[in-house]
């Protein structure tokens, strides 16, 4: 079975400048969470979705949004780019909505803002 | 405030030693326990979680884990570590069932051979 897939691998964008990343969940599974992590910390939570709804927003600004299709696959998305938004995204699906459900991690989108 | 600490924030062993990686969080109760891995250019892994029950709790891979109530810590171990095992160790924390799971800043552990 395929695991979490996230498109692009690698993104360079300028500060202004909008991304959007995308994340695709193991079949089945109806979660899916966003994290943030900068280079030499841990992962940090932005998003959660759950059949298609916001159930958990993390300490991130407005310019982050996410939204969850019907087939479960998730967007991220950032405006207004900053230098400090550089970092690895990672997505991790789920099959329930609480976090003791085994998360699944994709392998992120690695974005640099210039 | 919620706060999970790993002290080391690099180590490095020969392989075929044994290994420790510490974990410290700073809850008042007994939050869930979970040890993840990143290897260069991947995803994390889940290595074990800690819930309740037995508090010495085995993972994949070989690792094993240990639960300590008086010391709020939840030390990763490997008895003999093997050149594959290079990667990134985080420790994460659960408050309760109704949070989010929040991860220390990481271990990088290399092997030398």
């Amino acid at each position: 079975d395929a695991g979490v897939t996230q498109s692009p691998t690698h993104l360079i964008k300028t500060r202004g400048q909008h991304v959007t990343l995308r994340c695709s969940p193991i079949s089945g599974h109806k979660s899916v969470s966003w994290y943030q992590q900068v280079l030499g910390q841990g992962p940090q939570f932005i998003f959660q979705y759950y059949e298609k709804e916001e159930r958990g927003r993390g300490n991130f600004p407005d310019r982050f949004s996410a939204r969850q299709f019907p087939n479960y696959s998730s967007e991220l998305n950032v405006n207004a780019l900053l230098l400090g938004d550089s970092a690895l995204y990672l997505c991790a699906s789920s099959l329930g909505l609480a976090d003791y459900n085994e998360q699944f991690f994709g392998p992120g989108t690695r974005l640099t803002v210039l | 405030a919620q706060s999970v600490t790993q002290p080391d924030i690099h180590i490095t062993v020969s392989e075929g030693a044994s290994l420790e990686l510490r974990c410290n969080y700073s809850y008042g109760a007994t939050p869930y326990l979970f040890w993840y891995v990143q290897s260069p250019g991947q995803g994390l892994q889940l290595l074990l979680k800690y819930f309740s029950g037995d508090t010495l709790v085995q993972g994949i891979k070989g690792f094993e884990a240990e639960f300590k109530r008086s010391q709020s810590s939840f030390n990763l171990r490997k008895p003999s570590v093997h050149w594959s095992d290079a990667a990134e160790y985080f420790c994460a924390v659960l408050k309760t069932s109704y949070d989010k799971v929040i991860f220390g800043p990481g271990t990088s552990l290399s092997v030398i051979p």
